[in-house]
């Protein structure tokens, strides 16, 4: 199975920061990789697929790059309703599908 | 627009069963591969279970293999998950997710749109 590693784990930044979590798989995933986000009691947001296409309607301050191993998720100019769980998951190889354990991003 | 609901979840005793239903409409159901994905509480997101379009082709995680069974009837737009033998670490909110993907020949695929999760609570 596809390991996901995200980093940080947890993070803490201001609105207006631009904050940058990475995420990186146990071997190549090409461009597999999606990012989503939680907010607490709700079902995940799908942000980014095949690691740099902004999904419609999710605002532009978002962006992901990477291929291979390594990818991250940025997040331009933090705005309030940023602060949430973010996840990494590859497609390449499944299943299993799998996840990285993800990074909760916090006011500071 | 595209929704899925899930229902079905509760509390039930070690060893119990379960029955999980996800309601899809919005979208032509019977075109689309879906997935159970589980959250224990506090924690991150653990794919469950795939099938197919046509319910051919499933597929389950190692730890739940031998014990839950998916299933979908496209007549009646609904995913299912039978959950027997159920464990104390079963104990999760239960999403259903469609895969999407991009036109062929490629094979990138995501979840989405994803359910509001069902919260099935095993214990004595």
């Amino acid at each position: 199975d596809i390991q996901m590693t995200q980093s940080p784990s947890s993070l803490s930044a201001s609105v207006g920061d631009r904050v940058t979590i990475t995420c990186r798989a146990s071997q190549s995933i090409s461009s597999y990789l999606n990012w989503y986000q939680q907010k607490p009691g709700k079902a995940p947001k799908l942000l980014i697929y095949a690691a740099s296409s902004l999904q419609s309607g999710v605002p532009s301050r978002f962006s992901g790059s990477g291929s291979g191993t390594d990818f991250t998720l940025t997040i331009s100019s933090l705005q309030p309703e940023d602060f949430a769980t973010y996840y990494c998951q590859q497609s390449y190889s499944t299943p299993p599908v799998t996840f990285g354990q993800g990074t909760r991003l916090e006011i500071k | 627009e595209v929704q899925l609901v899930e229902s079905g979840g509760g509390l039930v005793q070690p060893g119990g069963s379960l029955r999980l239903s996800c309601a899809a409409s919005g979208f032509t159901f019977s075109s689309y591969e879906m997935n159970w994905v589980r959250q224990a509480p506090g924690k991150g997101l653990e794919w469950v279970s795939y099938i197919s379009s046509s319910g051919s082709t499933i597929y389950y995680a190692d730890s739940v293999k031998g014990r839950f069974t998916i299933s979908r009837d496209n007549a009646k737009n609904s995913l299912y998950l039978q959950m027997n033998s159920l464990r104390a670490e079963d104990t999760a909110v239960y999403y259903c997710a469609r895969t999407e993907q991009l036109v062929p020949p490629s094979t990138y695929n995501w979840f989405d749109p994803w359910g509001q999760g069902t919260l099935v609570t095993v214990s004595s």
